[in-house]
């Protein structure tokens, strides 16, 4: 399967642990997403890399939130110190864009819980 | 927040039947994407138009782009069970802007 993958699917942790997600891209893109989805509303914008370098950031993503994308291939989402309100969806998309915003590609998602 | 507004939140109809669903949103864009997701999944992409394009055909999907009112409508005709999910659409800001911008969706629901 060549589309996008994240990991772990699920993640269930206890207020004040850490936790990482990853995020392989599709192969040949550049860009790489992160999305935030709580139930019942649309993705909210975390932060985007083009190639290796992270362009822009929400302000969404508070200072316990990091996102990497070292050398331009794979991605991580680490969020420490977890709070009950981090709970959600986070949905890593890539796309390969020569010219304006187009298509995204979604993986299927990280789902956390902080309990 | 969210761009755009899809309008109405929710919809139930027979299998057979056509859905339209709206959305609005408030800055000018470059494009206006839609995406379907199903439960629990990540969203997939439907369509794009530009915002020099009025109408847009993908098989039972049509698509169509008022800039002067900032609105978009997505018609699926025809509807089956499969195509039950929740619809989003998405706008593209500018053409230097590469951050996509959803709305909060439309639930369909095709009873067979």
């Amino acid at each position: 399967d060549t589309g996008v993958s994240q990991n772990p699917r699920h993640k269930i942790t206890k207020r004040g642990q850490n936790v990482t997600f990853r995020c392989d891209p599709i192969s040949e893109h550049n860009r790489l997403y992160w999305y935030r989805q709580t139930l019942g509303q649309g993705p909210e914008f975390l932060t985007y890399f083009q190639n290796e370098a992270q362009l822009e950031k929400s302000r969404l993503l508070s200072d316990r939130f990091s996102a990497e994308r070292p050398k331009g291939s794979f991605s991580t989402l680490e969020i420490q110190r977890t709070e009950q309100g981090d709970s959600a969806m986070y949905l890593c998309a890539s796309s390969l864009d020569p010219a304006g915003a187009g298509e995204l590609f979604f993986g299927e998602g990280s789902r956390l819980t902080v309990l | 927040s969210q761009q755009g507004e899809e309008d109405p939140q929710a919809l139930s109809i027979q299998e057979g039947e056509n859905a339209t669903m709206n959305c609005s949103y408030k800055t000018s864009i470059n494009n206006l994407q839609w995406y379907r997701q199903n439960s629990g999944r990540g969203l997939v992409h439907l369509i794009l138009i530009r915002s020099n394009e009025r109408e847009k055909h993908s098989g039972r999907l049509r698509v169509t782009l008022d800039t002067s009112k900032k609105s978009s409508s997505l018609l699926i005709t025809a509807s089956r069970a499969a195509d039950t999910a929740s619809y989003f659409c998405a706008t593209a800001p500018g053409s230097n802007d590469y951050k996509l911008s959803f709305g909060a969706g439309t639930t369909v629901t095709v009873r067979a």
